[in-house]
């Protein structure tokens, strides 16, 4: 099946600091991925949708200058997290699209844990 | 527009017997249905998925949904659970017109007494 990496899983980082979290499709190109944030015990929000070779879209209330995202390959897209602070902590996972139509399959990376302090 | 409501937050079952999750959706579209699984502090791993082929769907670890476009459910069953079946569940929904998102359910938390 197709696999979706993360890296790191976790990081800890100091409050001012950048933190950049990688997601690859390991077995298929995606042409389009996803961010997505989960606070404990809830579900998943969209972040922004990043498409290979241009810019990411970003969902309502998402500040693009805080996180940026960067697609430079059909398997690879990152995100950076600017000047940390505390309250973006969070469970950070990404998802790689197979295939190039709504409703095809999104498959999910390991999620990665951030710590800001 | 579309929705999904995930009936239960909780669901706890003894170990070897079956596990039922309901989810309810609406859509404008015929639209693609999902469920995942989560294990703490891991990703989202695609059980199975519905794409207006056969109603009945089997996915990876014993378990099933079915479709049904009149109740506008999707319900996932397993016939005995396991330990291992520990774990968050998300119902999806992606519309099959053009629009990428996802609409995910709250999940439910699924608990296995030995």
């Amino acid at each position: 099946g197709a696999v979706v990496s993360q890296h790191p899983s976790w990081v800890i980082c100091k409050s001012g600091t950048s933190v950049k979290i990688e997601c690859r499709s390991l077995d298929f190109q995606a042409t389009t991925m996803f961010w997505y944030r989960q606070f404990p015990k809830q579900s998943l929000m969209l972040m922004a949708t990043s498409n290979e070779g241009s810019k990411a879209t970003y969902e309502q209330g998402v500040e693009k200058d805080k996180f940026l995202i960067n697609h430079a390959s059909l398997t690879l897209s990152t995100l950076t997290v600017t000047s940390a602070h505390p309250e973006d902590s969070s469970f950070y996972i990404c998802s790689a699209e197979e295939g190039q139509g709504a409703g095809d399959t999104q498959y999910f990376g390991p999620g990665t844990r951030l710590t800001v302090l | 527009a579309q929705s999904v409501t995930q009936l239960d937050s909780h669901v706890s079952v003894s170990e070897g017997t079956p596990v039922l999750l309901r989810c309810n959706y609406s859509s404008s579209y015929s639209p693609s249905l999902f469920w995942y699984v989560q294990h703490p502090n891991k990703g989202l791993q695609l059980l199975l998925k519905y794409t207006s082929a056969a109603t009945l769907v089997k996915g990876i670890n014993g378990f099933e949904a079915e479709f049904k476009k009149s109740e506008t459910s999707f319900h996932l069953t397993k016939p005995s659970a396991h330990m291992s079946d520990a774990a968050e569940y998300f119902c999806v929904v992606s519309p099959a017109a053009n629009d990428y998102k996802l609409s995910f359910g709250a999940g439910t938390t699924v608990t296995v007494r030995a």
